[in-house]
């Protein structure tokens, strides 16, 4: 049964660019939604919560489809700063309530 | 800020050896975890620890795994018997509330040799 699934990329993309990234989990019961950020070899970062009532966070922008089972994150007006691993992370996919983690999606932003 | 830390950064072991891993969590935390990730793949959980015991494990913490909070302040894993494809990056991390989100330390890098 697949859990968290994401695309892997790379996503390259130009700084100033807006990409989003995209992930869907499998249990219907999951309670709790995030996105962490991964850089190379260092530990997962929180970098927002997802509500269904969608959430911004400066240039970040998370939304929740819960009929879907679906996970968004848009990054607008990219930064060089912002090349990383994107984690989709769930609570409870597995009928577990520790975080569930998906395999990421890579951004290299390009100047 | 307070933050989750973690010694040592890295440990070189041989098989068959016992090793531990020390935490410290956010000291007001009250969920503790410890995840893996083998080079190249995802983060995977492998135990959640709450009120002086095991709340969730997974298929990967087996009998040779095992946790401690031998005081207020630290959380061990220790790996009885180590084998070569334990060596990953071990991450603990902590939160103050059930089904939120979870801090994480630096890690330890694992290396069974």
């Amino acid at each position: 049964r697949k859990e968290v699934e994401q695309d892997p990329g790379p996503f390259n993309v130009p700084e100033g660019a807006t990409v989003a990234f995209n992930c869907t989990y499998s249990n219907s019961a999951s309670q709790s939604f995030f996105w962490y950020r991964q850089d190379c070899r260092k530990e997962p970062k929180l970098l927002m919560s997802v509500y269904s009532s969608g959430n911004e966070d400066g240039r970040f922008t998370a939304q929740l489809n819960r009929a879907s089972q679906y996970i968004s994150l848009l990054i607008r007006d990219s930064k060089l700063s912002d090349s990383a691993t994107y984690l989709c992370v769930v609570n409870g996919d597995t009928g577990r309530r520790a975080l569930t983690f998906g395999s990421g999606t890579r951004l290299q932003v390009q100047p | 800020e307070p933050e989750v830390t973690q010694t040592p950064s890295h440990q070189v072991t041989q098989m068959g050896q016992e090793v531990i891993l020390r935490c410290v969590p956010i000291s007001n935390h009250l969920y503790f975890y410890w995840y893996r990730q083998i080079l190249g793949q995802k983060v995977e959980f492998l135990v959640s620890f709450y009120n002086n015991e095991i709340s969730e494990k997974s298929e990967i913490f087996d009998d040779q795994f095992s946790v401690e909070r031998p005081d207020g302040s630290n959380f061990t894993l220790k790996i009885r018997s180590t084998k070569l494809e334990d060596s990953a990056m071990y991450f603990c991390a902590s939160s103050d509330q059930d089904w939120s989100e979870a801090f994480f330390g630096q890690g330890t890098r694992l290396t069974v040799v």
